[in-house]
């Protein structure tokens, strides 16, 4: 199946700063869900994105589809602590979603 | 979340016995899943199942089985544990059409399995 792969692994952010993290394929890819886990926790589903160009906002996180649909990106705008955790990225490969290894982000206060 | 429920939370059991984990969910999604997460390796598919009695492998299937004799529980058994399946195992479900999620998974909470 198609493998995604995310960067940074690691994210080290100062909190009130920006960051991006993102997803890529080599392949296109038919859709993209977003998940969030926290440290000890399960991982939490953010949100879908299926069009070509698509963006979506929830409060100060904004999802983005490429034009091409090989890779989507996830910016968090001024970072919090309740930003911690890691953020994952899933293909849908014939009706089962593929993760990739995810982008672990730690904020400093 | 509330309508997915994993037991045991933690085990720590022997090599080469035999462990069950169970997956109870009490919103009648037809789509449940087993995954794994190792550090570095994200999750990982063991087996899911697109109804009662309906299995199928995923991309880590070696050394696990499934059954599924309810649309509430899903149990993943490692037939003879190995140390090598020392992780955190996930189930998840999903309410799918045509195979697509159109609303994400839903995870369970997790059991943390080691085997020494």
């Amino acid at each position: 199946g198609q493998q995604v792969m995310q960067i940074p692994q690691y994210q080290h952010v100062q909190e009130g700063e920006d960051f991006t993290t993102y997803c890529n394929s080599s392949t296109t890819l038919s859709n993209i869900q977003w998940y969030k886990q926290r440290p000890g926790g399960h991982p939490v589903f953010l949100i879908q994105l299926v069009k070509s160009g698509e963006v979506k906002k929830q409060k100060r996180l904004t999802f983005q589809f490429g034009e091409a649909k090989k890779n989507s990106s996830l910016h968090i705008t001024a970072t919090q602590t309740t930003d911690v955790g890691t953020y994952f990225c899933a293909n849908d490969s014939w009706g089962k979603f593929q993760f990739g290894a995810g982008t672990q982000v730690v904020v400093t206060p | 979340d509330a309508g997915i429920t994993q037991s045991p939370r933690h085990k720590v059991t022997e090599t080469g016995t035999p462990v069950t984990l169970r997956c109870h969910q009490t919103e009648n999604h037809r789509y449940m899943y087993w995954y794994r997460q190792d550090p570095g390796h994200g999750l990982r598919l063991i087996h899911y199942s697109y109804g009662v009695k309906d299995t199928d492998k995923g991309e880590v299937s070696d050394g696990y089985s499934v059954s599924r004799s309810k649309t509430e529980d899903f149990l993943l058994t490692l037939e003879s544990a190995t140390s090598s399946q020392t992780s955190v195992y996930f189930c998840a479900i999903s309410e799918n059409s045509d195979g697509v999620a159109f609303y994400g998974y839903t995870f369970g909470s997790g059991t943390r399995l080691t085997v020494v």
